[in-house]
């Protein structure tokens, strides 16, 4: 079955410092993958994906991506976490043969210390 | 152009009740899912459609069921509502199936 795990439930960075968010994913072919990030009391908003080509992707709000098939990983990154970072992250897997039907991982809250 | 839009916003019933959440898609967007995020927990996706046809359900039980308009606006019905319920129900359209996107939400309170 298809799954997304989240090691880190909670991680807490200090503003300026870099970061790194796991999520490692178990599919059977190659899936889309997707990261999205959730403020408080919002929906989902699209970072970035991955479905082929190039294994790091670019995303919006200075955000990255590799995707390592022999790790079956699709870490994010962020090189200088800004206080507006704060906020509920999700990696997904797309599965395209269902219409694009995404199975998330439980989420990684991430609080940025001043 | 409007995103993905979800009535009401939030929603307070008992349990037994039954409660019709509704989404409208982006303009020219025929798909619509619908997921279910339990506070704390990933969105579980519960149902997919396109073009007025059911494509996919999640592992849910028939209390929940959906609809799909010919407008391609949808609403989600979930009956004999249970405390289990409580959740925010997340409405997302798409074109194709490598994006979708998400409104802003129905959160969902059972007492």
């Amino acid at each position: 079955a298809q799954s997304v795990t989240q090691p880190d439930i909670h991680i807490t960075v200090s503003e300026g410092a870099s970061l790194e968010l796991r999520c490692n994913y178990s599919y059977g072919a190659t899936p889309y993958l997707f990261w999205y990030v959730q403020s408080p009391g919002q929906g989902l908003q699209l970072l970035l994906k991955y479905f082929s080509g190039d294994t790091l992707v670019q995303g919006i709000k200075g955000f990255e991506a590799e995707f390592k098939r022999s790790q079956s990983s699709f870490n994010l990154r962020k090189p200088s976490v800004h206080w507006s970072d704060a906020a509920e992250y999700f990696c997904a897997v797309g599965l395209y043969n269902q219409g694009g039907k995404l199975i998330f991982g439980q989420g990684t809250e991430l609080s940025v210390k001043p | 152009d409007a995103g993905v839009t979800q009535s009401p916003t939030h929603l307070i019933k008992t349990r037994g009740q039954h409660v019709t959440l509704r989404c409208s898609p982006i303009s020219g967007h025929k798909s619509v899912s619908w997921y279910q995020q339990v506070l704390g927990q990933g969105p579980q996706f519960i149902f997919q459609y396109y073009e007025k046809e059911e494509r996919g359900r999640g592992n849910f039980p028939d209390r929940f069921s959906a609809r799909q308009f010919p407008n391609y606006s949808s609403e989600l019905n979930v009956n004999a509502l249970l405390l289990g319920d409580s959740a925010l129900y997340l409405c997302a359209s798409s074109t194709r199936a490598d994006r979708q996107f998400f409104g802003p939400g129905t959160r969902l309170t059972v007492l």
